[in-house]
């Protein structure tokens, strides 16, 4: 989806490098997420943000700490890499008034870590 | 926590056979959605079910959501090639306010 916009699209990095990585919305919505995807493994939840006082766990936080710096902005950061965090990585957001809770995904971040 | 099972991993088929994806969940579900991934991708949203027994149509797909609300599939009709990524079911994680996706189902169609 062109309103979730995250950056970089492809990042190569080296063990024990500090890295991260954004994503900026203009949907307006409230909630914000980052997703870890690896081959056969699905979708695994990292981190994610109802509003911008409020950050919670997902599934697989170890290792990663988000920002949001502001309703639009959440960035995820990895303090020092290690090579089983290469994997793609989406951003997604919702609506806090939509009873769907319809994500809407970036493109993507395909970091390596070497 | 809450899971969601989706089998199969992978399915090959010929274009024109159809083509069937199945969620399962121990759990009772408030809701089920279906997304779509092309490759190279990102998931899309299709679908939300949220009746016990309901069934919705999208052209050459048909969701369906079971009775017990614990299960959902996804089946296509006469696949086509632009029919090709990962299906995911995904499940309301419940007072966490989040989805649970399953890991997918990956679709190949050889023309």
């Amino acid at each position: 989806d062109a309103d979730v916009t995250q950056t970089p699209r492809n990042r190569i990095t080296k063990t024990g490098k500090r890295i991260m990585l954004e994503c900026s919305q203009t949907k307006g919505h409230d909630r914000m997420y980052w997703y870890r995807q690896d081959p056969g493994l699905g979708l695994r939840l990292i981190y994610y943000s109802f509003d911008v006082k409020d950050i919670n766990k997902g599934e697989i936080s170890d290792g990663y700490s988000v920002s949001r710096q502001a309703q639009a902005k959440f960035s995820l950061s990895l303090e020092s890499a290690i090579p089983n965090q290469t994997a793609l990585y989406f951003c997604a957001t919702s609506d806090l008034r939509d009873p769907s809770e319809i994500q809407y995904f970036g493109a993507g971040t395909r970091l390596s870590v070497l | 926590g809450q899971q969601v099972m989706q089998i199969p991993q992978y399915q090959h088929v010929q274009e024109g056979e159809d083509f069937t994806t199945y969620c399962n969940s121990s759990t009772t579900l408030s809701n089920i959605q279906w997304y779509k991934q092309r490759p190279g991708g990102h998931p899309v949203f299709l679908i939300q079910l949220v009746k016990s027994g309901e069934v919705k149509k999208q052209k050459r797909l048909t969701f369906q959501f079971g009775e017990a609300k614990k299960n959902s599939s996804l089946h296509i009709t006469a696949t086509q090639t632009t029919d090709v990524g990962t299906y995911f079911c995904a499940a309301d994680g419940g007072s966490q306010g989040n989805l649970i996706f399953g890991k997918g189902t990956k679709l190949s169609v050889k023309p």
